[in-house]
């Protein structure tokens, strides 16, 4: 089977960095996504890592590394719109394009 | 943005009536998904689409059945509503060759049963 775990809140400061860390057990994946939702919304893609090192789009990046069943979200120059819930999740292998999503972890900027 | 759409938007029913929701898309992608998320366990697969009259099943399964007899749409059908089916209903859809997991949501229904 599949879980990953993430924190369930992280708190920063505007203009602050924050990491937002996924652990996974799997037996089999394609990659790690990330998926942003706001209060009262739809979850949105934010990212997607096939291999193993970061990628980044604009003030997101992700990372992950296969060897550790780890993966993180790193957030830039935060601003108060990122006050949101991200979530990880992960595609099985052979799974019909199914991803398995962790518990979410909300994201509160304060001034 | 996506063109999904899930109605209705909001429902409030008793226990032991039949529910069904529909999702429908106008964007021609073969995979389509039920979620249902509550508070403390993020987004779970309830059934799944891959393709016209091809479905399966997801981690809960259990008290909900599901039907695609066109492309465009996919119905998910509580066919005895329980107070524990009370949560927020997300359709999603995702092309066949994707290759970033990317899937697209629909805004949600609400379901409440009494």
């Amino acid at each position: 089977g599949q879980s990953l775990e993430q924190p369930s809140e992280v708190t920063a400061v505007e203009g602050a960095i924050v990491q937002i860390n996924c652990t996974y057990q799997t037996s089999g994946f394609y990659g790690l996504s990330w998926y942003q939702q706001h209060d009262g919304g739809a979850p949105t893609f934010l990212s997607y890592n096939a291999l193993d090192g970061l990628e980044e789009t604009g003030r997101f990046s992700s990372f992950l590394s296969r060897s550790d069943s780890y993966g993180y979200l790193l957030l830039q120059e935060l601003q108060m719109k990122d006050s949101a819930s991200y979530f990880c999740a992960v595609k099985p292998s052979g799974g019909y394009n199914k991803l398995i999503f962790g518990a979410g972890t909300r994201l509160a900027v304060h001034p | 943005d996506a063109g999904i759409t899930q109605s209705p938007r909001h429902k409030v029913t008793e226990t032991g009536t039949p529910v069904t929701l529909r999702c429908h898309q106008t964007e021609n992608h073969r995979y389509m998904y039920w979620y249902r998320q509550d508070p403390g366990h993020g987004l779970r697969l309830i059934h799944y689409s891959y393709g016209v009259k091809d479905t399966d099943k997801g981690e809960v399964s259990d008290g909900y059945s599901v039907s695609r007899s066109k492309t465009e749409d996919f119905l998910l059908t509580l066919e005895s509503a329980t107070s524990s089916q009370t949560s927020v209903y997300f359709c999603a859809i995702s092309e066949s060759s994707g290759s970033r997991n990317e899937q697209f949501f629909g805004p949600g229904t609400r379901l409440t049963v009494l």
